[in-house]
């Protein structure tokens, strides 16, 4: 089976652009969780969707969005970049979101300008 | 604040010299501690759940422990595939945490032939 599928796999982009990130879990499951990951740190937090709908917000700001499909898929939106953007994005999926298991995908290495 | 915290930072072993890694952590109302592997530059690979005090789980030479305030993860006669990032992470209580994973710095394991 296939396990959780990041796109693209690295990016570079310069100050005060905006970028997309992708995810798609691994088949069943129905909760997505984005976390950031900078380096020499553990994972922090972003966000966690179940069955489309936001189901907790970790300390980022609002240039930070994101959303989930109806194939439980979903995006990571970053606008107005900042140097600090610069991390490992992480996608993890988990079956209902709650206090499952959660499985990471390999990332999405941003790199800003 | 919910805290969690990994110690070392970093481990030398020779192969075949077992160590523990350790992981402290201040949550309100634990609902489970997880353990991952992190190779440089990839997502983290699960490896354990653990929900109370007194539970232990073992797969192949790595063994994780936890009590009420820390997790030790065990590793016996380690060799150099071992060498990776350990990556230590709590979920607590419920409402707008739900789900979400407190993560530690990690310990860098390096273990040499």
């Amino acid at each position: 089976d296939a396990g959780v599928t990041q796109s693209p796999t690295h990016l570079i982009k310069t100050r005060g652009q905006h970028v997309t990130l992708r995810c798609s879990p691994i088949s069943g499951h129905k909760s997505v969780s984005w976390y950031q990951q900078v380096l020499g740190q553990g994972p922090q937090f972003i966000f966690q969707y179940y069955e489309k709908e936001e189901r907790g917000r970790g300390n980022f700001p609002d240039r930070f969005s994101a959303r989930q499909f109806p194939n439980y898929s979903s995006e990571l939106n970053v606008n107005a970049l900042l140097l600090g953007d610069s991390a490992l994005y992480l996608c993890a999926s988990s079956l209902a979101g709650g206090f499952d298991t959660q499985y990471f995908g390999p990332g999405t290495r941003l790199t800003v300008l | 604040e919910d805290q969690v915290t990994q110690s070392p930072e970093a481990l030398r072993l020779q192969e075949g010299e077992s160590s523990s890694l350790n992981c402290s952590y201040t949550v309100s109302g634990l609902r489970g501690l997880f353990w991952y592997r992190q190779d440089p530059g990839k997502g983290p690979e699960f490896l354990f759940t653990l929900y109370s005090a007194g539970e232990e789980k073992e797969k192949e030479r790595l063994k994780a422990t936890l009590t009420k305030k820390e997790s030790f993860l065990h590793i016996t006669a380690p060799k150099p595939e071992d060498s990776a990032t350990y990556l230590c992470a709590v979920q607590a209580g419920g409402g707008s945490t739900l789900g979400r994973l407190y993560f530690g710095r990690g310990t860098q394991l390096t273990v040499w032939p």
